[in-house]
């Protein structure tokens, strides 16, 4: 069965480096998105992308943040410049198609900011 | 922001019996309706989507959904210890944007 894979599954940074989360989303899937959990919270939102291009963006999701489909199947997240407060876990997700589609999680990048 | 609210539990139900989880939503303009498991330290997983109102069954799992009450619940039938995790409920905002409740943990007692 096909499914969103991710890596690394942890990673460790200093406070104010950059950092890049890859993802390889379902195969014939053709929206991708980038959610965030820190521990003991709820998933939250980050973006949305289709078709080489954002379509939806939480408050989260400021001008440390981008996204990027570098090639045919990765799609990855990078942070600029990390803070204590972007310790989490990432999840990234996949659907077929947009409004209302179901959408498919990796098993995640626990990212650790020192 | 639109809020999706669980109780966070712990719901405890004895193996072999029902257990029900609820989830209550604020945005009337909601369609489109989720259920996810998720294991301590694991990723969520999708187990059912619901669409339309009434109920929706998927072997031992049933979905309801009512959008005048603006309450979806899910049931797990002869519960088993493995069915023991923290179980999301998302909701649809927006294009594709899913907004989560705080999860409820199950725990199935042997």
């Amino acid at each position: 069965e096909p499914e969103v894979t991710q890596t690394p599954s942890h990673q460790v940074t200093q406070m104010g480096q950059e950092v890049i989360l890859r993802c390889v989303p379902i195969s014939n899937h053709l929206y991708f998105y980038w959610y965030r959990q820190i521990l003991g919270q709820k998933v939250e939102f980050l973006v949305s992308f289709y078709n080489n291009e954002i379509s939806e963006k939480s408050e989260i999701f400021d001008d440390q943040f981008s996204v990027e489909r570098p090639d045919g199947s990765n799609f990855t997240l990078k942070i600029r410049s990390t803070k204590l407060e972007d310790s989490a876990m990432y999840f990234c997700a996949s659907s077929h198609g947009g409004l209302g589609a179901e959408q498919y999680f990796g098993p995640g990048t626990r990212l650790t900011v020192t | 922001q639109k809020e999706v609210e669980q109780n966070s539990g712990p719901l405890s139900v004895p193996e072999g019996a029902i257990a029900s989880l609820n989830c209550t939503y604020s945005d009337r303009g909601s369609q489109s309706f989720f259920w996810y498991r998720q294991y301590s330290g694991k990723s969520p997983e999708l187990i059912m989507s619901i669409y339309s109102n009434g109920d929706k069954e998927d072997g031992r799992f049933t979905a309801q959904l009512n959008k005048a009450s603006q309450y979806v619940s899910l049931l797990i039938r002869d519960s088993q210890p493995s069915d023991s995790a923290t179980y999301l409920c998302a909701v649809n905002q927006g294009a594709q944007k899913l907004v989560f409740g705080q999860g409820t943990r199950l725990t199935i007692n042997p």
